[in-house]
């Protein structure tokens, strides 16, 4: 079974700071995407990145960097600077390969609500 | 994302009501997915469509609830005599096929009261 870790309920920070959402997960899969999404208080979701399995090249775009670790089973993010606009509930999902037959069946995390400060 | 569409954004029934979840996804993907999101929970996976035939429906509850993506239209998610525990967010997402790709719409939230 799949499952998605997001130990961090709540984090609150203060404009500026630098921020990384823990997210760690389990599969029994050798070939696997990882995700995050955001969801603002307007509700909609909001993709982030999609990694795969194979690629374990950190990634950077903008204030956002993702640090893939297949050693650890961990897919954290770091948002640089925070701002105001960035509170919002944040997701880790992990999409299945059964096959091929499952891509977009998506295992979420509980989700990390982070709140900046002003 | 904006290109899923559901509808209606927001519903409220009365217990014992049905509700009927529309949604219209991304022009050229033929998948969808449906989650639903209980209050202060992640999103859970109910089912996995493709036009006319249901893929995977382990998520969903064993009664009340169906789902549909026919040829024509748009995929609709049904629950019947809903009770105060169907209150939730339900999110579609589309996909064009075989593809981790996974685009969600606005969701719809439902409340039951």
């Amino acid at each position: 079974a799949q499952k998605v870790t997001q130990a961090q309920t709540e984090i609150s920070v203060v404009e500026k700071e630098d921020v990384t959402l823990d997210c760690v997960y389990e599969t029994r899969d050798t070939t696997y995407y990882l995700f995050w999404y955001k969801q603002p208080p307007s509700g909609e979701l909001v993709f982030l990145i999609r990694r795969n399995s194979f690629d374990e090249q950190n990634e950077i775009s903008g204030r956002y960097s993702w640090n893939f670790q297949k050693s650890t089973s961990s897919f954290n993010f770091t948002i640089t600077a925070s701002q105001v606009v960035d509170s919002a509930v944040y997701f880790c999902a992990l999409s299945q390969d059964a096959g091929g037959t499952s891509y977009g069946k998506l295992t979420f995390g509980q989700g990390t609500i982070l709140t900046v400060h002003p | 994302n904006a290109g899923v569409m559901q509808n209606p954004r927001h519903l409220v029934r009365r217990r014992g009501q049905e509700a009927r979840l529309r949604c219209s996804p991304m022009k050229g993907h033929s998948h969808v997915y449906w989650y639903r999101q209980l209050p202060e929970e992640g999103l859970k996976f109910m089912v996995y469509l493709q036009k006319e035939n249901i893929i995977d429906e382990s998520g969903m509850p064993k009664e009340r609830f169906s789902a549909e993506f026919p040829k024509e239209g748009p995929s609709i998610l049904r629950i019947q005599q809903v009770v105060r525990g169907d209150s939730a967010a339900y999110f579609c997402a589309s996909s064009p096929g075989w593809n981790p790709e996974a685009f969600f719409g606005q969701g719809t939230r439902l409340t039951v009261v």
